[in-house]
């Protein structure tokens, strides 16, 4: 079945330091590949995605490169800052748009 | 903006009540899901529907139902609630396209004594 595996947390930073948050999928067919972040109390909102091998999806800072031969879909980003601190969530989309998610990784970034 | 709202933050019910949890959108979005979260099991799908009186099961559906009566409104209910439905509910609507993003509520922490 389609299935979503994430580094497990909490990853735990310095500020400027650089970050990766490794995601691997297995899926059926062609999915489309998204990142979420959760900030503390609120619900998830969309960071980037790829919909397509080989693209790349970019959103403030971070970066994912959608990986075919190596189903990964890895998050990455130069220099974190405290106000990374959060969820993040890797996310697959088959059809339908039905999204099946990973279990999350928890950032802690401290000053 | 898209905006999802969602009727509470907190919720506290007790084993055996109905529970009903309301999910309104702004953005005319084709289709609407209700999800929970827990610690170290991520997002998972109860239900979700494409269309006004439509639903599709999810990956946990049981001990749920839902009602979607407008294409804006989505309600999840809790037939009677038990303990094991104590959980993070969050809500979340698309305009359709399988490569479209999930607009995601607020979400409702629900604890059920």
């Amino acid at each position: 079945g389609n299935s979503v595996t994430q580094m497990e947390g909490p990853v735990t930073l310095s500020e400027e330091a650089f970050l990766t948050i490794n995601c691997t999928y297995t899926a059926t067919g062609y999915p489309s590949l998204f990142w979420y972040v959760q900030y503390p109390g609120e619900g998830l909102q969309l960071l980037l995605k790829a919909t397509k091998a080989d693209d790349k999806g970019s959103n403030k800072g971070f970066e994912a490169t959608y990986r075919k031969e190596t189903t990964s879909f890895h998050l990455e980003k130069g220099s974190v800052q405290v106000s990374d601190s959060a969820v993040y969530f890797c996310a697959l989309n088959t059809g339908f748009q039905k999204l099946v998610f990973g279990t999350g990784t928890r950032l802690l970034v401290s000053p | 903006d898209v905006k999802v709202t969602q009727s509470s933050r907190y919720l506290v019910k007790r084993t055996g009540e109905k529970v009903f949890l309301e999910c309104v959108q702004d953005m005319d979005h084709e289709n609407m899901f209700w999800y929970r979260q827990d610690p170290g099991l991520g997002l998972r799908l109860i239900y979700f529907s494409y269309d006004v009186k439509m639903k599709e099961k999810g990956d946990i559906p049981e001990g749920y139902s839902v009602s979607r009566e407008k294409k804006e409104r989505f309600s999840l209910i809790l037939e009677s609630a038990s303990t094991n439905q104590t959980s993070m509910y969050l809500c979340a609507s698309s305009p359709g396209r399988r490569t479209d993003e999930q607009f995601f509520g607020p979400g409702t922490r629900l604890t059920v004594l």
